[in-house]
């Protein structure tokens, strides 16, 4: 079965310390999706990045990059420079083909990673 | 021009009421989704329909009951509320795996 895991509960910073948030995932699929998201305090959820299975080159966009390494199962998310507007809860996923291997349904996610960025 | 939007927002109820929330998407996606995120934000999938055929049903208790009337819209109806169905209801809808939600809807039961 799939699992994502994110130890951190809770981090906290101050405004322009770099922050990297872990997230270590479990499937017995070789081919899977990774996913991170955004829940601010307005509740919404933002998608902010989709990784296949096959890439593992790091991705960088503005101020985030994500880490991803299959060795140990892991897609880190770091903050560079945080702001107080990157305070949220962040979120992990994984998605991976349905039961028939014919498309990918549901997402899995991790328990979340409060971010407080202090002025 | 909200891609995926929820209605009500807020929704509170006494014990035993039926309610619905509807979910309609503007962006032409085939799949849409129903999630419940708990008191300690934990997200869990309960529904997928694709072109309005149910795809994914998780342990989801029968009082649940998704309708898709056409693959732009995927309501979720909930007879005989319980205090333990207080949470927040996300719609989302996907393409090319790419889910993209709802505001959420917060259902509170009294």
């Amino acid at each position: 079965a799939q699992k994502v895991t994110q130890a951190q509960t809770e981090i906290s910073v101050v405004e322009k310390e770099d922050v990297t948030l872990d997230c270590v995932y479990e499937t017995r699929d070789t081919t899977y999706y990774l996913f991170w998201y955004k829940q601010p305090p307005s509740g919404e959820l933002v998608f902010l990045i989709r990784r296949n299975s096959f890439d593992e080159q790091n991705e960088i966009s503005g101020r985030y990059s994500w880490n991803f390494q299959k060795s140990t199962s892991s897609f880190n998310f770091t903050i560079t420079a945080s702001q107080v507007v990157d305070s949220a809860v962040y979120f992990c996923a994984l998605s991976e083909k349905s039961a028939g291997g014919t498309s990918y349904g549901k997402l899995t996610f991790g328990q979340g990673t409060i971010l407080t960025v202090h002025p | 021009d909200t891609a995926v939007s929820q209605t009500p927002k807020y929704l509170v109820t006494q014990m035993g009421n039926d309610k619905s929330i509807k979910c309609e998407q503007n962006l032409g996606h085939d799949t849409m989704y129903w999630y419940k995120q708990d008191s300690k934000k934990f997200l869990k999938i309960m529904f997928s329909y694709n072109n309005k055929e149910l795809i994914i049903n998780e342990t989801v208790p029968n009082r649940f009951s998704p309708k898709s009337p056409d693959k732009a819209h995927l309501n979720l109806h909930i007879n005989s509320l319980e205090l333990g169905d207080s949470a927040v209801y996300f719609c989302a809808s996907s393409e090319k795996n790419i889910q993209y939600f709802g505001a959420g809807t917060r259902l509170s039961v009294l």
